[in-house]
């Protein structure tokens, strides 16, 4: 079972920040938070990850809490090619078959809107 | 990025019959690869997972003698669904790491399978 909960959907203006939630009260001191999205009919891509600091890349940034029982996916000027499903995945880092594996939730349905 | 191409994008068949789909790592060699699958409205579901030279390892309720998996070189895994059900008909999508990024895992465009 996906050890994350997050919203089914949100709306979003095209231009403006858009704030994804993600509850991950049972982490564990070894797993990372990931995110992936996935674009209609489309393989997940993945976005970013981290494990207590906050992240940011090209695609977005990450905002954990300090606990690490929660996360936030801020795509900072959202457009209408972001229009996705977000998942917020817990795995540990490793190479081994377990640390490797991903098990996806329901993830949130972001609709950016122009 | 690291490309993973899958083969055919989409496929029609009949009932009963086998389908081959190709996962292929472009640029990197893939020591480990997974297979999910996705029916409409909802979120991908692990198969199985499977290492170069290894059997794969299946996730609990996935039948190993329906869903033949090989992975018998570093850059290809195939998944054979055989004598296909309409029930089978969903969304098939592989992914890949390697050794020297095996924190993420880089996802194949998906196949459709129909089966009619």
């Amino acid at each position: 079972d996906a050890k994350t909960t997050q919203p089914p959907s949100m709306d979003c203006a095209e231009g403006r920040a858009a704030n994804l939630p993600c509850n991950h009260s049972t982490i564990s001191g070894n797993e990372y938070v990931y995110w992936y999205r996935q674009i209609h009919s489309q393989g997940p891509q993945y976005i970013i990850h981290g494990l207590k600091n906050n992240e940011t890349n090209e695609m977005a940034s990450l905002i954990i809490t300090e606990d690490r029982k929660s996360s936030t996916l801020i795509l900072p000027h959202a457009t209408l090619r972001d229009t996705a499903v977000y998942y917020c995945i817990v795995k540990p880092l490793g190479p081994n078959n377990q640390g490797g594996k991903l098990i996806f939730g329901q993830g949130t349905e972001l609709s950016v809107k122009p | 990025g690291a490309v993973v191409s899958q083969h055919p994008s989409w496929v029609i068949c009949k009932s009963g019959t086998s389908v081959k789909i190709e996962c292929r790592s472009l640029d990197f060699q893939a020591t480990t690869m997974f297979w999910y699958r996705q029916f409409p409205k909802q979120s991908l579901m692990l198969m199985a997972t499977s290492n170069e030279g290894s059997k794969a390892t299946y996730e609990q309720g996935v039948e190993k003698d329906k869903f033949l998996i090989n992975h018998a070189s570093l850059t290809l895994s195939t998944l054979t669904v055989t004598s296909a059900h309409p029930e089978d008909s969903s969304f098939y999508i592989c992914s890949a790491t390697s050794a020297y990024s095996y924190n993420e895992q880089f996802f194949g465009p998906g196949t459709r399978l129909t089966v009619l």
